[in-house]
């Protein structure tokens, strides 16, 4: 079955580390996203790619990174910069409509 | 940029119909998406519509798209409590803008 995976499902990270969630698509999309979800918020747009090395900021990218080497791939980075990471974090692809993956929840130690 | 409004909470009673209502600021949007989010998870798309439709049905759910007004609403008949979940409307430009979502909470 085709889809989205984000691995981990739970992360945790100390103060002054880096950590890169994974996002992998096997929908051949060439579209990728991440957004970011805080309790009771909606979704707000980090980054996004519509092509293999490709991507453009959305409209919270401070402290975050992301490359796109591989058409299935969209890894996302959380500097040591973002200084509030604690949230919900999303993959999404666009083909006809945009597909989600599960999620990966990041915890600060 | 592209806004997209929603109330935040709205209580059913099970077996009665919801209505979850949208408003966005952009006529140029292609498609118009709803989501619906369990908590833990991730979206999962339940429907869409192109913006030449004024409604589209699929079982329980049905979709009305006012282009006029820029109003999108979802109307979910018979209410489950499986249909408890946030309800996220999206509307898609250059990239697809969603709303902050709308709690429905099922009464019994």
């Amino acid at each position: 079955d085709g889809g989205i995976t984000q691995s981990p499902k739970y992360l945790f990270r100390k103060e002054g580390q880096n950590v890169t969630l994974s996002c992998e698509q096997n929908l051949n999309h060439d579209a990728m996203y991440w957004y970011r979800q805080d309790p009771g918020q909606g979704l707000r747009l980090i980054y996004y790619s519509q092509i293999v090395n490709d991507f453009q900021k959305g409209d919270i990218a401070e402290g975050y990174s992301v490359s796109r080497e591989k058409k299935e791939s969209f890894p996302l980075t959380v500097t040591s910069a973002q200084k509030n990471p604690t949230a919900f974090y999303l993959c999404a692809s666009l083909g006809g409509s945009q597909h989600f993956g599960d999620g990966t929840r990041l915890s600060i130690l | 940029g592209e806004d997209v409004e929603q109330s935040l909470f709205l209580s059913v009673r099970e077996g009665d119909s919801s209505v979850i209502n949208c408003t966005y600021t952009d006529s140029s949007s292609t498609y118009l998406y709803w989501y619906k989010q369990e908590p833990g998870a991730g979206l999962q798309l339940l429907t869409y519509i192109f913006s030449n439709m004024d409604m589209k049905q699929d079982q329980r759910l049905t979709v009305l798209l006012n282009k006029k007004d820029k109003h999108l609403s979802l109307r979910i008949a018979d209410t489950q409590t499986g249909d408890s979940a946030i309800y996220f409307c999206a509307v898609r430009d250059d990239k697809i803008i969603f709303g902050k979502g709308t709690r429905l909470h099922i009464l019994p």
